[in-house]
């Protein structure tokens, strides 16, 4: 079966640090991996996928087969960065989400 | 202004009562889903919709029943057969059918049993 683990629940970063939010996942197929964000107040919107290799609010994230990876970087912490995130992973008609971190960015 | 609205924002039932929540978009999207989103646990899929007519069994849908009789809605009837209800519900909808595509969703609904 499908899953997709998010090991911390909550991340402290001070402005201007790194971030890296981890995302493992198990599927047997050829995964179709997404970020998604909720910031306070806001709805649940797609942050990026991992088929557009592009950047998203400076946010990047590489798929890592040999590790079942998909964590989600940034270089500089921004405040505006603090929301909750969630990996998901499609896979056929479903798409099956990770427990959430929350990123909490210190001024 | 398109998008996906859910109804009511706040809900709260007496136990033994069943109780729908209403999901509609006007995106044109084939797909649609229901999630649980309960604090630690992330979201779970109760149900999920490709095509009008026609829905399947998420990895929680003991307790809950849906119906897809036009593309724009999706209620979720959380009966009284759930023994948990108390929760955040969001709908999703997303363009594809096939692997999941992008979701669209809702600003959610929040149930309390009293």
């Amino acid at each position: 079966a499908q899953r997709v683990t998010q090991p911390e629940k909550l991340l402290s970063v001070f402005k201007g640090a790194p971030v890296e939010l981890k995302c493992n996942y198990s599927y047997s197929g050829s995964p179709e991996l997404f970020w998604y964000v909720q910031y306070s107040r806001q709805r649940l919107q797609l942050l990026l996928r991992h088929i557009s290799r592009e950047s998203i609010k400076g946010f990047t994230a590489d798929l890592n087969k040999g590790e079942t990876s998909f964590h989600l970087k940034k270089p500089f912490a921004q405040e505006e960065d603090s929301a909750m995130y969630y990996c998901a992973l499609g896979h056929y008609q479903k798409v099956t989400f990770g427990t959430g971190t929350k990123l909490q960015v210190i001024p | 202004d398109g998008g996906i609205t859910q109804s009511p924002k706040y809900l709260f039932r007496k136990e033994g009562q069943n109780v729908t929540l209403s999901c509609e978009q006007n995106l044109n999207h084939d797909a649609m889903y229901w999630y649980r989103q309960d604090p630690g646990q992330g979201l779970r899929l109760i149900y999920y919709s490709q095509i009008v007519n026609d829905f399947q069994k998420g990895d929680i849908a003991e307790g809950y029943s849906v119906s897809r009789e036009k593309k724009e809605s999706f209620p979720l009837t959380v009966t009284s057969a759930q023994k948990n209800p108390t929760a955040f519900y969001l709908c999703a909808s997303s363009i594809r059918v096939g692997k999941g595509g992008e979701l669209f969703f809702g600003e959610g609904s929040r149930l309390t049993v009293l």
